[in-house]
């Protein structure tokens, strides 16, 4: 099974400042899927972000941004001008057509005001 | 996208009894998945549930334990069978069309006593 890798439980950032999320996968696939989760207290899991292996772009929503370094497979989530309700549980998820979602162990994201 | 409705999204329970939770689509959808999340934890794939065949589940989870139906390409149930306090925890529906993003219900949040 692909494995998904967080390697940051806990992260802090200051309000309107900029944080980067870390993850790492093992795949032997050329072709997938991977994705950032928003997870608040209210247990709704929250597409942030989406990125298809094949693209060579990074993606971009408004504030989130990913750096998608396929060789390395490295996939991270950068939040610009963090907001109070960024903080979450985020989650990094993987899938590929013959594997069903992986997800990371998740970093909690507090923000301070 | 797909609206998922989960319920309930909480329950006290009696252990040795059994509950059934539900997952309702608002449109058709090729896969869907139960996952179990202890609070503060990744999400635990339980099972895949298959429309119109048994259920596919993943090592340490059993259909005895854990019977899923799915008799549409909209509805999924999960039943917790025979439950005891170690059953307690947040159990998540999400359903996705191949090779897209998942869309999670709101979760049930069960406690066992």
């Amino acid at each position: 099974a692909q494995t998904v890798t967080q390697s940051q439980p806990e992260m802090s950032v200051q309000e309107a400042e900029t944080v980067t999320l870390s993850c790492t996968y093992d795949t032997s696939e050329s072709d997938y899927y991977l994705f950032w989760y928003k997870q608040p207290p209210s247990r709704q899991m929250i597409l942030v972000i989406r990125q298809e292996a094949y693209k060579q772009q990074n993606a971009t929503e408004n504030r989130f941004s990913v750096n998608f370094q396929k060789a390395a497979k490295s996939f991270s989530l950068k939040i610009s001008d963090s907001q109070l309700g960024d903080a979450a549980m985020y989650f990094c998820a993987y899938r590929s057509a013959l594997d069903d979602m992986r997800f990371g162990a998740g970093t909690r994201l507090t923000v301070k005001p | 996208s797909a609206v998922i409705s989960q319920k309930p999204s909480r329950d006290i329970c009696q252990r040795g009894t059994s509950l059934t939770i539900q997952c309702q689509v608002d449109s058709q959808v090729t896969m869907m998945f139960w996952y179990r999340q202890q609070p503060g934890q990744s999400l635990t794939l339980i099972a895949t549930a298959n429309q119109g065949s048994e259920a596919t589940y993943e090592s340490g989870f059993v259909i005895d334990k854990f019977p899923i139906s799915r008799p549409n390409l909209t509805f999924s149930t999960l039943t917790v069978s025979n439950m005891s306090p170690e059953d307690s925890s947040i159990y998540l529906c999400s359903a996705d069309r191949v090779e897209t993003e998942a869309f999670f219900g709101q979760g049930t949040r069960l406690t066992v006593v």
